[in-house]
């Protein structure tokens, strides 16, 4: 399984926009990436996902780099609420079909007032 | 809309008694589905995957096995319970290509 590396913590101030990167060297042509969030004692919950192209959606965007061995969610606006480990994660939709998501340590974001 | 349903909540179990916990999923047919373990202040480890039916692939060797005996009901037990085996357990589904859905989890304590 492709791995990705991304920072263990980051820090923002409310309402600035936050950038978080993410790093697939190894990632396969078959492979999404996908991003997750998780707040304490809950379950991860879904924020983006992407194969190629740039994503976006209401609670992101995601920029995905042109040899795609990187990747960078943005929050446009941080609130509080935001502050979660973000999980960035390779699914590997190929000929096996497991589309299995193999978490990481996450990146732990810290939303300043 | 699907939804996906995960319980109990919470359990407290003693050493060495039997373990099952279930998930079902509504709203879709043939999703792929997972049981995760979360140690307290670590991430998210795959135990097992299920893209079918009977299917059922082990990701650890570990004290724990899974069914699925329809196509949208997928059970975690154990014969035995260990210590170790205390953790938040979380259930998902996702269809091809598409994103992960998850359910509220169970938080097992073994004592």
């Amino acid at each position: 399984d492709a791995k990705t590396t991304q920072p263990n913590s980051m820090e923002s101030n409310e309402e600035e926009p936050v950038h978080l990167p993410c790093n697939h060297s190894t990632i396969s042509g078959t492979d999404y990436i996908h991003w997750y969030r998780q707040l304490p004692s809950q379950g991860p919950e879904y924020v983006i996902h992407g194969l190629t192209s740039n994503v976006n959606n209401r609670m992101a965007s995601l920029a995905i780099a042109e040899d795609r061995k990187s990747s960078t969610l943005i929050l446009h606006r941080a609130t509080l609420r935001d502050a979660a480990v973000y999980y960035c994660i390779l699914s590997s939709h190929g000929s096996s079909n497991t589309g299995k998501l193999i978490f990481g340590q996450g990146t732990t974001l810290q939303v300043k007032p | 809309s699907q939804t996906i349903h995960q319980w109990p909540a919470t359990l407290v179990q003693p050493v060495g008694s039997p373990l099952s916990l279930e998930c079902t999923v509504e709203g879709t047919s043939n999703p792929n589905l997972y049981w995760y373990r979360q140690a307290a202040g670590r991430g998210l480890q795959l135990l097992f995957y299920s893209v079918g039916i009977g299917q059922i692939s082990s990701e650890v060797p570990q004290n724990l096995s899974a069914s699925r005996p329809q196509d949208r009901q997928f059970i975690l037990s154990s014969k035995k319970l260990l210590l170790s085996d205390s953790g938040f357990y979380l259930c998902a589904w996702t269809q091809r290509n598409t994103e992960a859905f998850f359910g509220q989890g169970t938080r097992l304590t073994v004592v």
